[in-house]
């Protein structure tokens, strides 16, 4: 079984229509991310949770919010969805060095998102 | 200037070439970096990662020249299943764990 999955893998949506993607992890990581990715622009940090009542914006924010339901869930919201937001996302997780693990991040399987 | 650049390539070379990708980053403070190998619409996933002059896994070697500010990968022998996209990340550390990546190099073996 997969450490880090995303639902919806797939996903197309209207303008205006709010989206939610989940992703669940079963590494016991306390560090979760979303990034989405475009061509020739590479992974850019979206929001990040160092723990459950941790949240902070990344590079790229503005039109998204995220929840931290539990350690092992991280839920990305589109609140008004807009053709600029497809894009391929990605929910990632790590340990963390001060919890005597690592930066390395561990990936989900990316879902594709379409806005119309 | 990119806080992580990468040549997007694609590099072709024929199977059995030796091939290197250089990632140069800004930040003189970066204590981490990582290699990531992305296939076409898939998760990267991580090839390795270095923390202090480099990593060495098999056919494929990373360096770290902090002086230039560069990280390379190496990859000897190469493969048919070695085409793909490479990715740099570099983090801050220091409990950061932040990772900035570059837009990926891909690779292309050819028979």
């Amino acid at each position: 079984d997969a450490d880090v999955t995303q639902t919806p893998r797939n996903r197309i949506t209207k303008t205006g229509k709010r989206i939610m993607l989940e992703c669940s992890q079963t590494k016991g990581h306390d560090r979760m991310y979303w990034y989405r990715q475009d061509p020739g622009l590479g992974l850019r940090l979206i929001y990040y949770s160092f723990d459950v009542k941790d949240i902070n914006k990344g590079e790229i924010s503005d039109g998204y919010s995220v929840s931290r339901q539990a350690q092992a869930k991280f839920s990305l919201s589109l609140e008004s969805a807009i053709p600029n937001q497809t894009a391929l996302y990605f929910c990632a997780t790590s340990a963390g060095i001060a919890g005597g693990g690592t930066d390395t991040q561990y990936f989900g399987p990316g879902t594709r998102l379409t806005v119309l | 200037r990119k806080e992580v650049e990468q040549d997007p390539g694609p590099f072709n070379v024929p199977e059995g070439a030796t091939v290197a990708f250089n990632c140069t980053y800004s930040n003189s403070a970066s204590q981490s970096f990582f290699w990531y190998r992305q296939d076409c619409r898939k998760e990267p996933k991580l090839l390795m990662s270095v923390y202090s002059s480099g990593n060495e896994d098999g056919r494929f070697t990373a360096q770290l020249n902090r002086a230039s500010q560069y990280i390379s990968l190496l990859i000897r022998d190469s493969k048919l299943s070695d085409s793909a996209t490479y990715l740099c990340g570099r983090g801050c550390g220091g409990g950061g764990n932040k990772l900035t990546f570059g837009t990926g190099t891909q690779l292309k073996v050819e028979l």
